[in-house]
């Protein structure tokens, strides 16, 4: 079946620091890959979606490429801030309605 | 601008008690619906989806029933909670219609904190 594998356990870096969160994925459907985003208490939210192969998708300074040889599709920042600190999930959908997370990635930053 | 809203916003319940969570959309006609479950500290997973009014398709059950009344009104049910139940309970929405990459994501609401004792 499908699935998505991501870093495991938590980050911590400090302000000004680069991150990559790992993120693999099993499909042998057509995926559509996410990034998405939340922080405590709240629904996530979207962060960037990429829809083709061998394409990048960015927002806020995050940026991703969808690798099909490599079935990845790391997130990465140059330079995080304090308020990039919340969970990150890489996410696969292979139909049009079922959305598959990977275990999510809790990042802080300390300043 | 679309809205979603859950209803309760937290729950505590006992072992075997009933057990309905709501979700509305204003704004956008015919999404498509979803309900996730997120335990404490863990991953989303994606638990029922629903196209139109009456059409509910189940992805993981977990002893939980999800039905569609209107077509703005997602509900989840069940008649008797686990200790497993317990966790945050998110439902979401996407457009339908177009090309399949051009609507493919899914918006969340806030969710719904439910403790089981």
């Amino acid at each position: 079946g499908d699935s998505v594998t991501q870093t495991e356990g938590p980050v911590t870096l400090s302000e000004g620091t680069s991150l990559t969160v790992n993120c693999s994925y099993e499909t042998k459907q057509y995926p559509t890959l996410f990034w998405y985003v939340q922080y405590p208490g709240e629904g996530p939210q979207l962060l960037f979606k990429v829809p083709k192969a061998n394409e990048k998708g960015s927002n806020r300074g995050f940026e991703a490429t969808y690798n099909k040889e490599a079935t990845s599709f790391h997130l990465q920042k140059a330079s995080v801030q304090e308020s990039d600190s919340a969970v990150y999930y890489c996410a696969l959908m292979s139909n049009y309605n079922v959305l598959y997370f990977g275990s999510g990635t809790k990042l802080t930053v300390e300043p | 601008a679309q809205t979603i809203h859950q209803w309760p916003v937290a729950e505590i319940k006992a072992v075997g008690s009933p057990l309905s969570l709501g979700c509305t959309i204003k704004g956008k006609s015919s999404p498509n619906l979803y309900w996730y479950w997120q335990a404490t500290g863990g991953t989303l997973q994606q638990l029922f989806y629903s196209i139109t009014v009456g059409q509910v398709e189940s992805v993981v059950q977990l002893n939980l029933s999800a039905s569609r009344p209107k077509d703005d009104q997602f509900i989840l049910s069940t008649e008797k909670l686990l200790l497993s139940h317990s966790g945050f309970y998110l439902c979401a929405w996407r457009l339908t219609g177009g090309a399949r990459d051009n609507y493919a994501e899914q918006f969340f609401g806030p969710g719904t904190r439910l403790t089981v004792l």
